[in-house]
């Protein structure tokens, strides 16, 4: 199995800052890496697909790079909607999520 | 607009199989292009993904759950279907439906979810 590992868990920070979340994957998965964010008591939202594709929809604040096993999902600019957990999810092998980043107002 | 709901019981007994359906509108499940899947979340855990099946034949389980886990389709009615057998109470979470979407070209990924039902696993 490939295991996927967030950091950091959790994370505060303030309207209008830049925020990066880390993916790191055990082993390669080439760009087989997409990025959700998910609000309490509603399912995942796609963010990223294919490490840096942003899906139709969601603001340009919302970037992400990497490939291999290390992965970044960053918002330039924190807007209050944002505060969120943010999950990454493989598709190489089967599918496979990180556990999960928790950002929180400051 | 493609939609998906899942649907099936809400409380299941231990050692009992929890059975759940997830009825697709808004598009045919037989397109060949999507995985359909299922996903689940205990109460303030992260996401564990059960297990997805291909309606050109096919289906993929989550190593962990793979000997109590069947995915079925059935494409007269637009559904798929989760069976999970001998059930305890750490099965209890919030079961999601998905479509997995992707080419020979873009790799896969969740773009539509059901809203996600609870079921709780308990005497």
């Amino acid at each position: 199995d490939i295991q996927m590992t967030q950091s950091p868990s959790s994370l505060s920070a303030s309207v209008g800052d830049r925020v990066t979340i880390t993916c790191r994957a055990s082993q390669s998965i080439s760009v087989y890496l997409n990025w959700y964010q998910q609000k309490p008591g509603k399912a995942p939202k796609l963010l990223i697909y294919a490490a840096s594709s942003l899906q139709s929809g969601v603001p340009s604040r919302f970037s992400g790079s990497g490939s291999g096993t290390d992965f970044t999902l960053t918002i330039s600019s924190l807007q209050p909607e944002d505060f969120a957990i943010y999950y990454c999810q493989q598709s190489y092998s089967n599918s496979g999520f990180g556990q999960g980043t928790r950002l929180e107002i400051k | 607009q493609v939609q998906l709901q899942e649907s099936g019981p809400g409380l299941v007994k231990p050692s009992q199989t929890l059975s759940l359906t997830c009825t697709v509108s808004g598009g045919s499940i037989s397109s060949g292009r999507y995985y359909w899947s299922w996903i689940r979340q205990p109460a303030g855990k992260g996401l564990e993904w059960i297990g997805r099946i291909y309606t050109g034949g096919g289906t993929d389980y989550n190593p962990s759950l793979k000997s109590r886990v069947t995915i079925s389709v059935d494409t007269s009615r637009n559904q798929f279907s989760l069976r999970l057998s001998s059930v305890t109470a750490a099965d209890t979470a919030v079961y999601y439906c998905a479509r997995f979407s992707g080419t020979m070209i873009v790799p896969y990924y969740f773009d539509y979810w059901g809203q996600g039902t609870l079921v709780t696993v308990s005497s």
